[in-house]
């Protein structure tokens, strides 16, 4: 199994463009979930789904949208870019969404983002 | 607002050392907790994951106590070696039900260990 995987590894915007994040799982998990790290913030929920079809809010979702069409993939996109976008983003999964507190989040690699 | 507190924010021990590290949280309402190990420029890797009923979790040289009633946890680390050197991260979980099962993260202790 990859596991987690996301695309770009880097990303450098100007303030304004658009962009999508990718995110993948090959372990057939309901739960994904965005996260951005901050220095100094640590890491914060942006948006989450509980399986195919449904998406919520996380602890701060604005300027970001996201949708699950699969359960494979969980898309983050930016839909104008702003310089306090500028972050580290990690994906997310786990198991179930529910009802097992003894699943494991895995997380992807990271997306490095700079908005100018 | 479940806030999540480490400490010490940095540490540096030369090798062989046996170390602590220390995690609280404010609401001890919590699912589970988890302990992570990020290396720079990586992902989060999980290391140890302790259930809300239980109290300690233990992976090779690593154990990880739970003492819910305090909103503490410790993560120690035996016979501390220079792979060792990361940061380690702690995270709550909050019941499903109500928080999308959100973790709510420290920010973190970056290790060292010397040669």
């Amino acid at each position: 199994n990859a596991g987690v995987t996301q695309t770009p590894k880097f990303q450098v915007l100007k303030t304004g463009q658009s962009m999508t994040l990718q995110c993948a799982q090959d372990m057939n998990h309901e739960y994904m979930s965005w996260y951005r790290q901050d220095p100094g913030m640590g890491l914060r929920l942006i948006h989450y789904s509980v399986g195919a079809g449904i998406t919520d809010q996380g602890e701060v979702p604005n300027g970001y949208n996201v949708s699950r069409s699969t359960t494979e993939d969980f898309p983050l996109r930016l839909l104008s870019a702003a310089p306090s976008q500028t972050s580290v983003y990690f994906c997310a999964s786990k198991r179930s969404p529910f009802g097992w507190n003894t699943d494991t989040q895995y997380f992807g690699p990271g997306t490095r983002l700079t908005v100018l | 607002k479940q806030e999540v507190t480490q400490i010490p924010a940095a540490l540096s021990v030369p090798e062989g050392e046996n170390l602590v590290l220390n995690c609280s949280f404010t609401d001890s309402a919590i699912y589970n907790l988890q302990w992570f190990r990020q290396d720079p420029g990586k992902g989060l890797t999980s290391l140890l994951l302790i259930q809300s009923s239980q109290r300690e979790q233990t992976s090779g040289r690593l154990n990880a106590s739970l003492d819910k009633s305090s909103g503490r946890s410790t993560l120690y680390i035996a016979a501390s070696q220079p792979g060792d050197s990361a940061t380690y991260l702690c995270a709550v979980s909050a019941a499903p039900e109500t928080s999308g099962s959100r973790l709510t993260f420290g920010e973190g202790t970056q290790l060292t260990v010397n040669p």
